[in-house]
């Protein structure tokens, strides 16, 4: 168990939805990271938040948009939704925004867009 | 622009041997780290080991090792005594600064089969 969790584990919708994911870091970690992977183009870095302050954008869509809260939880909010989107997304949380630290990944949320 | 290569898409070990997974990175910054993760069939990324680019000597932790070659760019994972515990996705990955924070790129993984 790295210490991070994410909700919900598993997401079924239908295309046009909207849909959020939720992410709580390590205790103690400032930093979020979002990832998607999927079959075709593999784990893709989407965007970086450290202590409420988007610091990195990846390949993130505008359809796709991330926060993160006070409480440090972060949320990936992903609307009109389309069959490509059906991805593994994963949540990581790093204590600090130094290169070396580790980053711990949660369980991930499985997304099927029908 | 920034690329991990993981040229090897599968490969076969017998259990209690070595093995050696390759990665190739690209990149113009003079500071960056290397990750390696293990992704199992259940799904989660474990993460393995831990290279500086300013790390002179190759990490190590427990049965993993990465075999830095700074010069050649390549960061390859050595698995000592294989187990069948083994068998999974690995990938590598770089991560970089970019624009404030830090940005991870990952290799397209190598699938390793531990035979019994």
């Amino acid at each position: 168990d790295s210490g991070v969790t994410q909700t919900p584990k598993h997401l079924i919708t239908a295309t046009g939805q909207r849909v959020t994911l939720r992410c709580s870091p390590r205790s103690g970690d400032l930093s979020v990271y979002w990832y998607q992977q999927s079959l075709d183009q593999g784990l893709q870095f989407l965007i970086q938040y450290y202590n409420g302050e988007e610091r990195a954008k990846g390949n993130i869509l505008e359809r796709f948009s991330a926060q993160q809260f006070p409480d440090l939880h972060s949320e990936l909010n992903l609307s009109s939704l389309e069959l490509g989107d059906s991805a593994l997304y994963f949540c990581a949380s790093t204590p600090q925004l130094a290169e070396g630290d580790t980053q711990y990944f949660g369980p991930g949320t499985r997304l099927t867009v029908l | 622009a920034q690329k991990i290569t993981q040229t090897q898409p599968g490969m076969f070990v017998q259990e209690k041997e070595a093995v050696t997974l390759d990665c190739t990175y690209d990149t113009s910054d003079q500071s960056y780290g290397l990750f390696w993760y293990k992704q199992p069939s259940s799904g989660e990324m474990i993460f393995l080991i831990y290279q500086g680019s300013y790390d002179e000597q190759n990490a190590t932790e427990g049965r993993y090792s990465l075999n830095f070659q700074k010069a050649r760019k390549s960061a390859n994972l050595v698995i000592s005594a294989s187990q069948l515990g083994d068998s999974a996705m690995y990938f590598c990955a770089m991560r970089e600064v970019h624009t404030g924070g830090f940005k991870t790129i990952f290799g397209a993984g190598t699938r390793l089969f531990v035979k019994a």
